[in-house]
């Protein structure tokens, strides 16, 4: 059971736009950063959003991060083929004293 | 270009030991807090330990709390993790990653290895 739960799966149509959740507490998303990775089949995970919603030179501006109170989403827009991978939420949590990470969501394009 | 190469992966029985390793470059090592991050087979990530750059701050998960051990060595631009008393629970795949930060208490994970296999079995 993950400490941040996110939907196991989604999925979009090329151009669409989708949402994935990340759901937390206060002692994680509502008092840290939201940080979301993209894990491609059978690759190292890769740093997409930063700081709730600050995107890593390279990471294109389709994919955009958002908190609210003790959540947050990742928003992908104009989905891409190249967009079907695994991604993760993950924030510091403070009565863990250390890193949470969502279970993951299951990006399929159709 | 910031490099980040896992060894010492492999099949062990349970209650042994292992020693991973991860050969930095590219980048000030001693700039940044490190860490170990796992993955079972077909499941989400898990982080184990982090530390900070001058190994004055250090966090586990408590899955692995007392059993595993994180260590850096600046000099040789390497991460470690000592893994004692293994458990068929930890089979997974072990992912070094670099900080942003020099802390530990961040989730910001700018790069990653490729990962070592690690497999606890009879």
């Amino acid at each position: 059971q993950s400490v941040l739960t996110q939907p196991p799966s989604a999925s979009g149509t090329p151009g669409q736009r989708v949402t994935i959740s990340c759901s937390g507490s206060s002692s994680n998303i509502g008092s840290n950063y939201v940080y979301w990775y993209q894990q491609l089949p059978g690759t190292a995970p890769k740093l997409l959003i930063y700081r709730n919603n600050q995107r890593p030179s390279g990471v294109p501006d389709r994919f955009s991060g958002s908190k609210s109170g003790t959540s947050a989403s990742l928003a992908i827009s104009g989905l891409r083929s190249e967009d079907e991978a695994d991604y993760y939420c993950a924030a510091w949590d403070d009565s863990l004293s250390g890193p949470a990470f969502g279970g993951g969501t299951k990006l399929t394009v159709l | 270009e910031v490099q980040l190469v896992e060894s010492g992966g492999g099949l062990v029985q349970p209650g042994r030991s292992l020693r991973l390793s991860c050969a930095a470059s590219g980048f000030t090592f001693d700039d940044y807090a490190m860490h170990w991050v796992r993955q079972a087979p077909g499941k989400g990530l898990e982080w184990v330990s982090g530390i900070s750059w001058n190994s004055g701050s250090i966090g586990y998960a408590d899955s692995v709390k007392g059993r595993f051990t994180i260590s850096r060595d600046n000099a040789k631009n390497s991460l470690y993790l000592q893994m004692n008393s293994l458990r068929a629970e930890d089979t997974a795949l072990y992912y070094c990653a670099k900080d942003k930060t020099d802390i530990v208490a961040t989730t910001h994970f700018d790069y990653w290895g490729q990962g070592t296999l690690v497999t606890v079995s009879s």
